[in-house]
C-alpha cells in the first residue's frame, strides 16, 4: 500500500511568487491535512480537508488555501510568498475520523523562497 | 492556546532506557500521540493514550497523566537507529494535532 506522497519534494521560489504543493493521501483515506514545520516554530497545524470540505483551519494568513478534490487528492497553495515561508510543508491522511485514528505523514515538500 | 514542552535534547548509549518528558498546557484535548522523525523524513507514528496510563508498544511505552498534564515517551534497549527526534502532540478535534516544542534523542555505542 503506498503511503502518502507529495510533490514537488524541493523547490525554489522567489518572494512575491505563488506556489502550489500537492499531496495523494493513502489510498482510501478521505481526510487530509497540512502542517508547516521550521526550526523557528516548530510543526505547525495548517488545515485539514476531509469529503473536500476543510475541517479546521490553523492561525496562518489568508494567503495559505487549500483545496481537496473527490479523490481525495488535496492542493495548498500559498501566495505572495515572503521569506519567512520558506519550510518543510507536510501533508498527512487518516483513515478515519476519530481522534484516535493513526495520522500518516508523507515525506514532505522543501520550499525554499528567495 | 495549547502549549506543550519538551526538552531539547536527550542522549543515553545504546541498550540503555530513556524518557523523554512533555509538559502542556492546553484547555482540552483528546489524546497526546507521539512521532519519530528522522532527518529529512517525515514524522511517524509511534503511540496514542487517549486515557490516564501507560500503553506499551515493543520497546516503546507513553505514559500520560491528565491531573499532572504530563505524558513521557520512554524507549527501552536503545538501538542507533533510534536517533531522531520526538514530538508529543495533542488532538484537539478530528485531525488537527498540535505539536510539542520536540527532542531530539542522540544515542552513542
Amino acid at each position: 500500500k503506498a503511503g502518502v506522497t507529495q510533490t514537488p519534494r524541493y523547490l525554489i521560489k522567489t518572494r512575491g511568487q505563488q506556489v502550489t504543493l500537492s499531496c495523494s493521501p493513502i489510498s482510501g483515506h478521505r481526510s487530509v491535512s497540512w502542517y508547516q514545520q521550521t526550526p523557528g516554530q516548530g510543526l505547525q497545524f495548517l488545515f485539514e480537508y476531509f469529503s473536500e470540505t476543510q475541517r479546521n483551519k490553523g492561525n496562518f494568513p489568508g494567503r495559505f488555501s487549500g483545496r481537496q478534490f473527490s479523490n481525495s487528492r488535496s492542493e495548498m497553495n500559498v501566495s505572495t510568498l515572503e521569506l519567512g515561508d520558506s519550510a518543510l510543508y507536510l501533508c498527512a491522511s487518516s483513515g478515519g475520523t476519530e481522534p484516535g485514528n493513526t495520522i500518516y505523514f508523507g515525506e514532505g515538500s522543501w520550499l525554499t523562497v528567495v | 492556546g495549547q502549549s506543550l514542552e519538551q526538552p531539547s535534547e536527550v542522549t543515553a548509549v545504546e541498550g540503555a532506557i530513556v524518557q523523554i518528558n512533555c509538559t502542556y498546557q492546553t484547555s482540552g484535548f483528546y489524546g497526546l500521540s507521539w512521532y519519530q522523525q528522522h532527518d529529512g523524513g517525515a514524522p511517524t507514528f509511534l503511540s496514542y493514550n487517549a486515557l490516564d496510563g501507560l500503553e506499551e508498544t515493543g520497546r516503546f511505552s507513553s505514559f500520560l497523566s491528565r491531573s499532572d498534564s504530563y505524558g513521557y515517551l520512554l524507549l527501552q534497549e536503545l538501538q542507533m537507529k533510534d536517533s531522531a527526534s520526538y514530538f508529543c502532540a495533542v488532538n484537539t478535534g478530528f485531525q488537527k494535532l498540535v505539536f510539542g516544542t520536540g527532542t531530539r534523542l542522540l544515542v552513542s555505542p
